[in-house]
């Protein structure tokens, strides 16, 4: 079974600029997570997504935004992209809303704000 | 708010070694625990998980991790570890209601010297 998939791996983009992430789950499963990790603030969630709509989020502006489609693929965007967004953005999926899950996490989408 | 504590930034040790990681957690009911590791530019890995029963559990690559309620502890444990060991090990929490949002240590980079 194929893992979490995660496109593109690497982008640069500069100030004021904004930006598309894609990440493809495990297949069977339907939600969908994302974290940002940076070397200050280490690993921080962003937002979950479940049955195409936002069930979780994080502590972060409005700039931050996801979706996710009837298929269970997601993506997140960014727009007016600041150099503190450079970040690896993980994405992480699991089977379902309950307990007892786990999630598994793609290799990330490392992106540079310039 | 549930809360985790790595409270060693870096460890370096012997290749053959024993190792153990520490992991204190917050939170106010039987926690769903997780250690995951991070090789360079990658994602994360799943190493093990606790969710309830034997408090001992085993992961994979040998490491095994013991629940201590008392303690609040999840310490991450190898008995002889292996250069492919160096990388970075992330504690985690889970929810009670559900692991869609997962609060991460900080993180304990491990090097292995030969």
């Amino acid at each position: 079974k194929a893992g979490v998939t995660q496109t593109p791996r690497y982008l640069i983009k500069t100030r004021g600029q904004q930006v598309t992430l894609s990440c493809s789950p495990i297949s069977g499963h339907r939600s969908v997570s994302w974290y940002q990790q940076t070397p200050g603030q280490g690993l921080q969630f962003l937002f979950e997504y479940f049955s195409e709509t936002q069930r979780n989020k994080g502590n972060f502006p409005g700039r931050f935004s996801g979706r996710q489609f009837s298929n269970s693929r997601s993506e997140m965007n960014v727009s007016t992209l600041e150099l503190g967004d450079s970040a690896l953005y993980l994405c992480a999926s699991c089977r379902n809303r309950a307990t007892q899950e786990t999630q598994y996490f793609g290799p990330g989408t490392r992106l540079l704000v310039l | 708010a549930q809360s985790v504590t790595q409270p060693d930034i870096h460890i370096t040790v012997s290749e053959g070694a024993s190792l153990e990681l520490r992991c204190n957690y917050s939170y106010g009911a039987t926690p769903y625990l997780f250690w995951y590791v991070q090789s360079p530019g990658q994602g994360l890995q799943l190493l093990l998980k606790y969710f309830s029963g034997d408090t001992l559990v085993q992961g994979i690559k040998g490491f095994e991790a013991e629940f201590k309620r008392s303690q609040s502890s999840f310490n991450l444990r190898k008995p002889s570890v292996h250069w492919s060991d160096a990388a970075e090990y992330f504690c985690a929490v889970g929810a009670i209601l559900g692991n869609e949002k997962l609060t991460f240590g900080t993180g304990t980079r491990l090097t292995i010297i030969p």
